[in-house]
């Protein structure tokens, strides 16, 4: 499979844990995206990725949250403390290093629920 | 704020019908337009992108097409089979976002075609 990956796919949780999400991105793309997605809504931009700079994070980005990619490959988001209001799906997306095209390609998403 | 409206929000159609979809923005300044299928619970699939030279793009049964003057963007489906049934999302970067990496979303077009 030579598409975007995310893990895992479902994540329960508690109030007040931490939790870590990653994203694999197609190999060859340098740039890497998460977004967020509630229920009825389109995905809503959360922080971007060139190769391992972080470049653009969203005011939706609140302290609780944390994303990095170490290498430039994969990503990682993290959310700590919890809130019910953090549930959603997160949806990691890449794109390639064309001038010009920055098509996004989207993964399957890990769906958050906080109870 | 609302930048991106798809309309409508939900769409039945018979089998073999041909339909449009509109989506629209507040801010006609954009760049590139990317229209998704998203089917329940899981992520985007990309289906077209416009980059900001063009005025449209086919493919297959699909064909999306972008007036930058007026601010808005169609996707036309020909013959519509029940596996066309999804929520269909369109996304641009816009430049009141100040961004050319960060896709805006509408709240998509859910769209079921019945046997």
């Amino acid at each position: 499979d030579t598409g975007v990956s995310q893990d895992p796919r479902h994540k329960i949780t508690k109030r007040g844990q931490n939790v870590t999400f990653r994203c694999d991105p197609i190999s060859e793309h340098n740039r890497l995206y998460w977004y967020r997605q509630t229920l009825g809504q389109g995905p809503e931009f959360l922080t971007y990725f060139q190769n391992e700079a972080q470049l653009e994070k969203s005011r939706l980005l609140s302290d609780r949250f944390s994303a990095e990619r170490p290498k430039g490959s994969f990503s990682t988001l993290e959310i700590q403390r919890t809130e019910q209001g953090d549930s959603a799906m997160y949806l990691c997306a890449s794109s390639p290093r064309v001038s010009g095209n920055n098509e996004q390609f989207f993964g399957p998403g890990t769906r958050l629920t906080v109870l | 704020k609302q930048e991106v409206t798809q309309i409508p929000a939900a769409l039945s159609v018979p089998e073999g019908e041909n339909l449009v979809l509109n989506c629209s923005f507040t801010d006609s300044a954009i760049y590139n337009l990317q229209w998704f299928r998203q089917d329940p619970g899981k992520g985007l699939t990309s289906l077209l992108l416009i980059q900001s030279s063009q005025r449209e793009q086919t493919s297959g049964r699909l064909n999306a097409s972008l007036d930058k003057s007026s601010g808005r963007s169609t996707l036309y489906i020909a013959a519509s089979q029940p596996g066309d049934s999804a929520t269909y999302l369109c996304a641009g970067y816009l430049l009141s976002s100040g961004s050319a990496r960060q896709l805006t979303f509408g709240s998509g077009t859910q769209l079921t075609v019945l046997p």
